[in-house]
């Protein structure tokens, strides 16, 4: 079955560093991936995506490659803020629709100090 | 602004009282719901899978008749725990799917059981 290898936390940077989340998969075919980010007492938004090999998904200064032949998703960021703090969360699923179930890692708490 | 709207967004309750959680996509219909449980500092579960006008499906290990899902039309599903007790404490999250789009997720509901 499908699964996800997280880089486990927590994870302390200081504001301005550079961030590597790793990321790895199982799947069979050509899932889709996810990362995930989850602010405190609250559900999860999309932070970004890749739906087939090589795409790069980017949003808010993270981006994250998907490479089939190392079967990762890497999350990095080059620069973090305060505001970063959350966990984060890489997933995929068996398409790229809104109808298929997610499988998720186990989260990566990430705590930005000023 | 929030698509997917998870209410209540915490219930305190008593040993032996069922409590329903409702999930609402806002501008959208969505197709598929997702119901997912969260422990501290862990990942999230999937439940079950919610498609509208059919009976849910359960991922292995859940109960279905201590998590009775309903999915009754295209904006609406509803969550019940009968009958809780304080091992069913959690954060609950409901998601909601719709075509290509990715899902979108509630902002959970934390439940704690006395």
């Amino acid at each position: 079955g499908n699964s996800v290898t997280q880089m486990e936390g927590p994870v302390t940077l200081s504001e301005e560093a550079f961030l590597t989340i790793n990321c790895t998969y199982t799947a069979t075919g050509y899932p889709s991936l996810f990362w995930y980010v989850q602010y405190p007492g609250e559900g999860l938004q999309l932070l970004l995506k890749a739906t087939k090999a090589d795409d790069k998904g980017s949003n808010k200064g993270f981006e994250a490659t998907y490479r089939k032949e190392t079967t990762s998703f890497h999350l990095e960021k080059g620069s973090v803020q305060v505001s970063d703090s959350a966990v984060y969360f890489c997933a995929l699923s068996g398409g790229s629709g809104g109808n298929e179930k997610l499988t998720f890692g186990t989260g990566t708490r990430l705590t930005i100090i000023p | 602004g929030a698509v997917v709207s998870q209410h209540p967004s915490r219930v305190i309750c008593k040993s032996g009282t069922s409590v329903k959680i409702e999930c609402r996509s806002l501008d959208f219909q969505a197709t598929t719901m997702f119901w997912y449980r969260q422990f501290p500092k862990q990942s999230l579960m999937l439940m079950a899978t919610s498609n509208e006008g059919s009976k849910a499906t359960y991922e292995q290990g859940v109960e279905k008749d201590k998590f009775l899902i309903n999915h009754a039309s295209l904006t609406l599903s509803t969550l019940t725990v009968t009958s809780a007790h304080p091992e069913d404490s959690s954060f609950y999250i409901c998601s909601a799917g719709q075509g290509s789009q990715p899902q979108h997720f509630g902002d959970g509901t934390r439940l704690s059981i006395l």
